[in-house]
């Protein structure tokens, strides 16, 4: 089972490009790497997805290197809103449902 | 809204109670989920049912009992829990494609449990 890894908290500021990393290492062939941002009071909502290289969306991009042992998750010019906790799941339908989230990155967004 | 629906959004229960949980989408899905959120840990996977059929089961103990009628509903029936059940359960769906490869699940706001 891939193990996913990622910073605890971050901070940054608006207006700023704000890079999360998560670190899978053990991530199988026919596994996806998908992102979520859970508020307070809320269940996790789907940010982006993707298998390797790059993917962009309206609100995120999607780095992931050749050996797919890490992916970055890139927000570009954060707001206040964006301050919330950013998830890491690796795993897909294929994996029978063997969906491994990772513990989350608190990210603050500073005025 | 994301168009999954959880009831009660708060619970508070003993250890002698029965209890269920509710969930129903209105996306049209053919997967759900249920999931264990506790504070500081990873979510949880408890059980996947597709296509009606549960497909997953993660050494979940008995006293969590899922059932799905039917690819709208799903219910998480609760018996003698402990107090390190107390957590937030949420719900999700997802379309489970034909190439089985990729998915999008989509939660609800979850129910928050506390057991006494």
């Amino acid at each position: 089972l891939a193990k996913t890894t990622q910073p605890i908290s971050m901070d940054s500021y608006e207006g700023q490009e704000v890079n999360i990393t998560c670190s899978h290492n053990n991530i199988a062939t026919n596994d996806y790497i998908t992102w979520y941002q859970q508020f307070p009071s809320q269940g996790p909502r789907f940010i982006i997805q993707g298998y390797k290289t790059k993917v962009t969306n309206e609100v995120a991009s999607l780095f992931i290197p050749a050996d797919r042992k890490s992916s970055t998750l890139s927000l570009p010019r954060v707001s206040l809103s964006d301050t919330a906790v950013y998830y890491c799941l690796v795993g897909g339908m294929d994996s029978n449902y063997q969906l491994i989230w990772g513990a989350g990155t608190k990210l603050i967004i500073k005025p | 809204e994301t168009g999954v629906t959880q009831t009660p959004r708060h619970l508070v229960m003993g250890m002698t109670n029965k209890k269920s949980l509710k969930c129903e989408q209105h996306l049209g899905h053919n997967a759900m989920y249920w999931y264990k959120q506790s504070a500081k840990k990873p979510l949880e996977l408890m059980f996947v049912y597709s296509l009606e059929e549960r497909v997953e089961n993660n050494s979940v103990p008995s006293r969590f009992s899922p059932e799905c009628p039917n690819s709208s509903h799903l219910f998480l029936h609760l018996h003698t829990l402990q107090p390190e059940d107390s957590a937030l359960y949420l719900c999700a769906s997802s379309q489970d494609g034909g190439d089985r490869s990729s998915y999008e699940q989509y939660f609800g706001p979850g129910t928050r449990l506390t057991v006494t």
